[in-house]
């Protein structure tokens, strides 16, 4: 199955620790993207790579890393820096070929407490 | 900085009725702009998208319309179902490539189709 991997579902961590969120595509896709959303706000750019080794920050960069080492992953660190980093975190993929609709994965929904 | 704005309420309408669901956005001109569909809890799928030099798109039940003029995107949806309940949330691409850099979404309009 192609598609785009997106572990754990759910996730809990104390105020202060650092937490990795992973995604994983298996979709041949160059660019990925990580969103974040809040209830009742839409989807907000955190960080986007639109090829390995490179990366460049979004609207709501501060408090978040990430890595782009391999065409198949790109996983989000949300560091104890993060002032309110409880939401809905969501991974996309994009192919230039289908004009860059996006493909989302299932998302993971961290808690910090 | 660049806004859009979507119906803020959650919209109820009939079964068998057309859903007419809006979105507006300013201080921009995306070259695209894409409508997703997203059930509670998972990650939004995609369901149409227009380009800047086209006025209308069609696919099955569905319909949008992209006025540049009046900076706004129509969405459409005929013959609606309870099945179609969901949030469908607008995107014009933050650029003029199409979306390379990302999207931009607006909060979503929570339709409500009633058997």
């Amino acid at each position: 199955d192609g598609g785009i991997t997106q572990s754990p579902k759910y996730l809990f961590r104390k105020e202060g620790q650092n937490v990795t969120l992973s995604c994983e595509q298996n979709l041949n896709h160059d660019a990925m993207y990580w969103y974040r959303q809040d209830p009742g706000q839409g989807l907000r750019l955190i960080y986007y790579s639109q090829i390995v080794n490179d990366f460049q920050k979004g609207d709501i960069a501060e408090g978040y890393s990430v890595s782009r080492e391999k065409k198949e992953s790109f996983p989000l660190t949300v560091t104890s820096a993060q002032k309110n980093p409880t939401a809905f975190y969501l991974c996309a993929t994009t192919s230039p070929g289908r004009s860059y609709e996006q493909y989302f994965g299932p998302g993971t929904r961290l808690t910090v407490t | 900085s660049q806004k859009i704005e979507q119906n803020s309420e959650a919209l109820n309408i009939q079964e068998g009725k057309t859903a007419t669901l809006t979105c507006n956005y300013t201080n921009y001109s995306p070259a695209y702009l894409q409508w997703y569909r997203q059930d509670p809890g998972r990650g939004p799928v995609f369901l149409l998208l227009i380009r800047e030099n086209e006025k209308e798109k069609r696919k099955e039940r569905l319909k949008v319309t992209f006025d540049t003029t009046l900076k706004q995107s129509l969405f459409h949806i005929t013959a609606s179902q309870p099945a179609d309940s969901a949030t469908y949330l607008c995107a014009p691409s933050r650029d003029s490539g199409g979306g390379a850099d990302g999207l931009t979404f607006g909060k979503g309009t929570h339709l409500i189709i009633q058997p």
